[in-house]
């Protein structure tokens, strides 16, 4: 148990739709990404954020976006969905004493149909 | 693009035998690191070598870094089944980030 908590576990949606998707970082740690992995892209760095400010910025579509609330847990918004969108999404996190090892959750299974 | 690149995609071997994956990067680092991930679960990390390391062990892994070359190599002696998943390495910088490579498939056969 890496310590970082992802819910929902599993979501199916329409297309067009938008969805939430939700993280808990490891307790202290005030950084918390989120990743895409879909089979044909593999693993792509989405956004970074530091104790509730964006810090880094990877191949993030306009429809989707993210924030780091107070608390440091963190939420993906996911808009306008379509079939590609269909992949595993993972939060990660990472603290001052973990140098640059990130701790992943376990993933939340996005199926648009 | 994504700064880590590993070879080979796949590799397969049978049990007991060892399996060597290597990663290429193109820019200085921080450090090194690798990850593990059983299909479709979250990434577990494994190692971490710094920059001024050559040779890192833990149990059965052993991972190399070669900064002239930019390249890290992760050995894994004496395979068993459940070694089976794919394994990422990733490059930290300065700053803290890490960038993932796409990741070598390794299947250990019975």
């Amino acid at each position: 148990d890496s310590g970082v908590t992802q819910t929902p576990k599993h979501l199916i949606t329409a297309t067009g739709q938008r969805v939430t998707l939700r993280c808990s970082p490891r307790s202290g740690d005030l950084s918390v990404y989120w990743y895409q992995q879909s089979l044909d892209q593999g693993l792509q760095f989405l956004i970074q954020y530091y104790n509730g400010e964006e810090r880094a910025k990877g191949n993030i579509l306009e429809r989707f976006s993210a924030q780091q609330f107070p608390d440091l847990h963190s939420e993906l918004n996911l808009s306008s969905l379509e079939l590609g969108d269909s992949a595993l999404y993972f939060c990660a996190s990472s603290g001052a004493f973990s140098g640059n090892t990130i701790y992943f959750g376990e993933g939340s299974w996005l199926t648009v149909v | 693009s994504q700064q880590g690149e590993e070879d080979p995609q796949a590799l397969s071997i049978q049990e007991g035998e060892n399996a060597t994956m290597n990663c290429s990067y193109k820019t200085s680092i921080n450090n090194l690191q690798w990850y593990r991930q059983n299909s479709g679960r979250g990434l577990v990390h494994l190692i971490l070598i710094r920059s001024n390391e050559r040779e890192k062990h833990s149990g059965r892994l052993r991972v190399t870094l070669d900064t002239s070359k930019k390249s890290s190599s992760l050995l894994i002696t004496a395979s068993r089944a459940a070694d089976t998943a794919s394994y990422f390495c990733a490059t930290g910088d300065n700053a803290g980030k890490s960038t993932f490579g796409d990741g070598t498939t390794l299947t250990v056969k019975p």
